[in-house]
């Protein structure tokens, strides 16, 4: 199976600040990599698929990368409604894997 | 507007079964792949399993932590996902999700869109 690491776990950032999360997969998985956001008690929103592409619908401050291994999230500009938990996943072969999550709070 | 709604959650006795729909609208079901993901109390989040479309024939994969015990079926001609629990542990206990899954420009298949989520509890 494909072990899907993301750091870091958790971070602090203000308002207007840019972040970036770092997903890291076990073996080589091309890109087919998606990232997901989510809020507390809701349902898992698609953010990024093919490491890089833009879920419609989904504003331009977030943007993805990476190829192979290692992939980074970036979110510019941090508003009060991007603090959430956001997650890796890997859909390169089965098992689907996802990374633990990453937690952007408010400093 | 693409739609996904979850239902029969609820809680159940370890050992007992229990079968999740998902309810779809607004896009042409029959033509994706769909997954089930699910979401312990305070944990990350789990992939399940995944049902093909007709063309590759309904076929399905499941994860290892649930394979020979849940099942996922679907009716395209009701736009209907389900997924059947059987031999439910106390650890099946989460939030779970259908979601509906499209191919990317390479054939492989992503998340698109996320359903609301029905509860499961085991316990006794």
């Amino acid at each position: 199976d494909i072990q899907m690491t993301q750091s870091p776990s958790s971070l602090s950032a203000s308002v207007g600040d840019r972040v970036t999360i770092t997903c890291q997969a076990s073996q080589d998985i091309t890109n087919h990599l998606a990232w997901f956001q989510q809020k507390p008690g809701k349902a898992p929103k698609s953010l990024i698929y093919a490491a890089s592409s833009l879920q419609s619908g989904v504003p331009s401050k977030f943007s993805g990368s990476g190829s192979g291994t290692h992939f980074t999230l970036t979110i510019t500009n941090l508003q009060p409604e991007d603090f959430a938990t956001y997650y890796c996943q890997h859909y390169h072969n089965y098992p689907l894997t996802l990374g633990g999550g990453t937690k952007v709070e408010i400093k | 507007e693409v739609q996904l709604v979850e239902s029969g959650g609820g809680l159940v006795q370890p050992g007992g079964s229990l079968r999740l729909s998902c309810a779809v609208s607004g896009f042409t079901f029959s033509d994706h792949y769909m997954d089930w993901v699910r979401q312990a109390p305070g944990k990350g989040l789990e992939w399940l399993g995944r049902t093909r479309n007709k063309v590759k024939s309904y076929t399905t994969e499941y994860a290892a932590s649930v394979k020979g015990r849940f099942t996922i079926s679907r009716e395209d001609s009701k736009n209907l996902l389900f997924l059947q629990m059987n031999s439910l542990k106390t650890e099946d206990t989460a939030v779970y999700y259908c979601v509906r899954a499209t191919s990317d420009t390479t054939g492989f298949y992503y998340f698109q869109s996320w359903g609301q989520g029905t509860l499961v509890s085991v316990s006794s």
